[in-house]
């Protein structure tokens, strides 16, 4: 059954620690894409990755890292600088040639 | 500065009756456009779209219109029924830059009334 996988699916990160977010497609999408929704804010582009070993930041990178060490899997670090991580984080993937992008179920992360 | 607009957070809509939804946009490079649904805690699922080339989609109870004049779309419900409650997304890609990433609208949040 093909599809994104995100997890956990609510995390807990202590102020000043840094924490990963996973995403696993099985789908043999090429790009795979990070997203942050705040309430009342939409989705807003974190990082992209368009191929293997390569990716582009977004709108909002500042305070997060990813690698692309596979074609399946888009993990995503929250570092100590970003500086509101908590949020809604969305993972997405879509297949070469087409526009719909395929979302995950979501990762909610809570500082405390 | 906000490239896609969705200007009303919310709407309330009879049931069995017509549900709009509207969607801006002020980037003139942007030649595809998506509707996501979204309910709470889950990721969005994607509901319909349409090329610049066209003016109208349609996929069973929801169409699409596309005014590229105007730089306005739209999203037609009918008839509404309760499980359309959710959170509406407007997208748009322009392409060639579509493998950066959809811009996304900030949402609407459609109710549908029994």
């Amino acid at each position: 059954d093909g599809g994104i996988t995100q997890s956990p699916k609510y995390l807990f990160r202590k102020e000043g620690q840094n924490v990963t977010l996973s995403c696993e497609q099985n789908l043999n999408h090429d790009a795979m894409y990070w997203y942050r929704q705040d309430p009342g804010q939409g989705l807003r582009l974190i990082y992209y990755s368009q191929i293997v070993n390569d990716f582009q930041k977004g709108d909002i990178a500042e305070g997060y890292s990813v690698s692309r060490e596979k074609k399946e899997s888009f993990p995503l670090t929250v570092t100590s600088a970003q500086k509101n991580p908590t949020a809604f984080y969305l993972c997405a993937s879509r297949k070469q040639g087409e526009t719909e992008a395929f979302f995950g179920q979501g990762t909610r992360l809570t500082v405390v | 500065d906000q490239q896609v607009k969705q200007n009303s957070p919310s709407l309330s809509v009879q049931e069995g009756r017509i549900s709009i939804l509207n969607c801006d946009y002020t980037n003139s490079m942007f030649d595809y456009f998506l509707w996501y649904k979204k309910y709470p805690a889950e990721g969005p699922t994607f509901l319909i779209s349409i090329s610049s080339i066209k003016d109208k989609n349609e996929d069973g109870r929801f169409t699409v219109f596309l005014n590229k004049s105007a730089k306005h779309l739209s999203l037609h419900i009918v008839p509404s029924q309760p499980g359309d409650s959710a959170v509406y997304f407007c997208a748009a890609s322009a392409w060639g830059g579509g493998a950066d990433g959809l811009t996304f609208g900030k949402g609407t949040h459609l109710i549908i009334q029994p």
